[in-house]
This record gives C-alpha cells, sequence and structure tokens, in this order.
C-alpha cells in the first residue's frame, strides 16, 4: 500500500516569505506527528496530532509554526516569515493507532532551504 | 545533558564483522525504545523495536536494552555493505505524549 507522502519534496523560500508543507498520512492512521530535522542532527518533535485533534504542539519553535489537520487526514505545516534557521528537512510520521508502542512511518521529507 | 545521547560516530567495521550501537537516555519514565537506520537524504526507517529489558533478536540484527542502566544497543552481525548508514536511536516517554525523542545518530561505515 502507499506510504506516508509529502510535499513539496525540496522548497526554496527567501527570508520572510510564507510556506506551506503538506502530508498525507498513510490512509486510516490515526495518529501524525511532525518533525524537524537538521543537517547532522537526529529529528526533533514539533507536534503531534491525534485524528483531527492537535495534542501537543509542545516542539514547535516559535509562534510562526502553525499545523493543522482539520479533518483527520492530510496534514499541514505553516512556517510564517521565514528565517534561515528554518532551513532544514521536515518529517511527518503517522502511526495506525495512538499508544507508545506504535511504529511511526515516516514520509520522504520536506527539504526547507530559506535563501 | 540530551534526552538520547548516541556516539555520532563514524563508526567503520570491516564487511562480515559485528557492528556494535550504543544509545543511553536520561528519562526513568521512557517505556519504548526503537532503532531507525537512515540512509543519506532519506527518511528514517524502523529497524527494531524493544520495550522490555533483555535481547531481541530479528535476523542479522540484537537489540539490547537494560533499564536500570538507562542504556540499549543495536548490534548488527555479519555486517554487509548496504548496512552502511546512519543508525537513530529513539525513546518515547510516558509523560512525552508518543513523541519521539531521537538521539544525533551515530554513522556507520561498514568497509568491503
Amino acid at each position: 500500500g502507499a506510504g506516508v507522502s509529502q510535499s513539496p519534496r525540496y522548497k526554496v523560500a527567501k527570508r520572510g516569505q510564507d510556506v506551506a508543507l503538506r502530508c498525507d498520512p498513510i490512509s486510516g492512521h490515526v495518529s501524525l506527528f511532525w518533525y524537524q530535522q537538521a543537517l547532522g542532527q537526529g529529528p526533533e518533535f514539533l507536534t503531534y496530532f491525534q485524528n483531527e485533534a492537535q495534542l501537543d504542539k509542545s516542539g514547535l519553535p516559535s509562534d510562526r509554526f502553525f499545523a493543522e489537520r482539520p479533518e483527520g487526514s492530510v496534514s499541514t505545516l505553516k512556517i510564517q516569515r521565514t528565517q534561515q534557521e528554518d532551513s532544514a528537512v521536515y518529517l511527518c510520521a503517522s502511526s495506525p493507532r495512538s499508544g507508545w508502542k506504535e511504529t511511526q512511518y515516516f514520509g520522504p521529507g520536506t527539504r526547507l532551504l530559506v535563501l | 545533558q540530551k534526552e538520547v545521547e548516541q556516539n555520532s560516530g563514524p563508526l567503520s567495521v570491516p564487511e562480515g564483522a559485528i557492528a556494535s550501537l550504543n544509545c543511553t537516555y536520561s528519562d526513568r519514565g521512557s517505556q519504548s525504545f526503537f532503532w531507525y537506520r537512515q540512509y543519506s537524504g532519506k527518511s528514517p526507517e524502523l529497524i527494531m523495536s524493544i520495550y522490555s529489558n533483555g535481547d531481541k533478536e530479528d535476523g542479522r540484527f540484537t537489540a539490547q536494552l537494560n533499564k536500570a542502566s538507562q542504556y540499549v544497543s543495536l548490534l548488527i552481525r555479519d555486517s554487509q555493505p548496504s548496512d552502511s548508514a546512519t543508525y537513530l536511536c529513539a525513546v518515547i516517554s510516558l509523560q512525552g505524549a508518543q513523541k519521539l525523542v531521537f538521539g544525533q545518530g551515530t554513522r556507520l561505515t561498514i568497509n568491503p
């Protein structure tokens, strides 16, 4: 079956522009996560949805970052007024159910470069 | 102190040998432990998960967990050049709302 997909795969933005990153989780997956991965580092948690409810947004680095999942499937991560330090790979992951034993399946990521 | 720590490497191992990757974590409430493999420019892929103390084997891979020492490791037997990748250790805490907390990854190179 289809895995997690993300678009665009690459995004170049000028500093100050707004960007929107899309995640299509595996069909039927309840949980959806966003992570940010800087070059040479492990992914860092940004936010978590269970269906349409955003249960944890503690990792969002500033109020310029906003995520939504209005119908409990597709999710969008929006970054307003992008800064150079926002340059990273943004990974989306989904899991079938909620629970601490559930495997998270990762999408290919969106590589964002802010100039 | 980082929540999850790994030696960033690079770790170089001859083909056919055993590669040993180590990880320590600081949160005693951690309940789930995962090893992900990440090829350059690709997304993380789950290799092993372990939840209780002891060893768990899957093919050439063995994960070891020691909660008292807050230590988890991954052994790769009969290492192949295709095993060359970055290995990410990740944990989930009961207080963490199921988020994965990753180490910085260990870069492994298998030399033919």
